[in-house]
């Protein structure tokens, strides 16, 4: 069955990075791409950005465009998503999902930074 | 940057047939915007009911419906349980990326 996987927990301070992993299994990981979205505490869901695990073809909005690196390594099918000069606003779950053809069907169970001042 | 609005709240009965919607603040809802729709309960991960705005997945419920409708994108719940009462997201291909809408709390009463 279709898995994927996120890393655990992490707690930073301002100004620092963090990189969430997620390692996905049961499907074509290379033939897909890996949407990241983020939900702070009490608000909505917001789209981080895309990347193809196929061509590594990129999509970023442009709020996170400098600030965020997304890649994938399809040795492992894991997927990265590096998010860098942290505030307090970053606080929130990050979530990654299946994305593929415009078709978001499988998303991760969800990591929650922590950003401390 | 686009927004998305959505109802922030509605309410039904249950047994009852509710209809939510998704539309961008400049422009409209096309078959090109690729609609999904996810329902999202507290301490989870979103859950996925609809893709390119008709389309079920194995897993969605018969009662939850997609379409497009004058412009913008509507998730229609038929026969609504207890277990519908939720946060439910529209997400829209909109200037060339994804943009979630703001989120419909259902209350189920």
């Amino acid at each position: 069955q279709v898995q994927l996987v996120q890393s655990g927990a992490e707690v930073k301070k301002s100004g620092d990075s963090v990189k969430v992993s997620c390692k996905a299994s049961g499907y074509a990981f290379s033939r897909n791409g890996v949407s990241w979205v983020r939900q702070a505490p009490g608000q909505g869901l917001e789209w981080m950005g895309w990347i193809s695990a196929d061509n590594g073809d990129i999509n970023l909005p442009q709020k996170f465009r400098g600030r965020v690196t997304v890649t994938t390594d399809t040795y492992t099918s894991t997927a990265y998503m590096e998010l860098r000069d942290l505030t307090s606003d970053d606080t929130a779950v990050y979530y990654c999902a299946k994305d593929y053809n415009y078709i978001i069907d499988y998303w991760g169970q969800g990591t929650l930074v922590t950003v401390s001042s | 940057q686009t927004v998305v609005t959505q109802e922030p709240s509605l309410t039904v009965s249950p047994g009852g047939t509710v209809t939510l919607t998704c539309a961008p603040t400049t422009g409209a809802v096309t078959g090109g915007s690729y609609p999904n729709w996810f329902q999202q309960k507290p301490g989870h991960a979103p859950r996925p009911l609809i893709y390119r705005s008709t389309n079920k997945h194995p897993w969605t419920p018969a009662r939850f419906s997609g379409s497009l409708l004058g412009g913008q994108a509507a998730l229609t719940l038929s026969g609504v349980r207890p277990e519908d009462e939720a946060e439910y997201y529209c997400l829209l291909f909109h200037g060339g990326v994804w943009v979630f809408g703001g989120g419909t709390k259902l209350t189920v009463l």
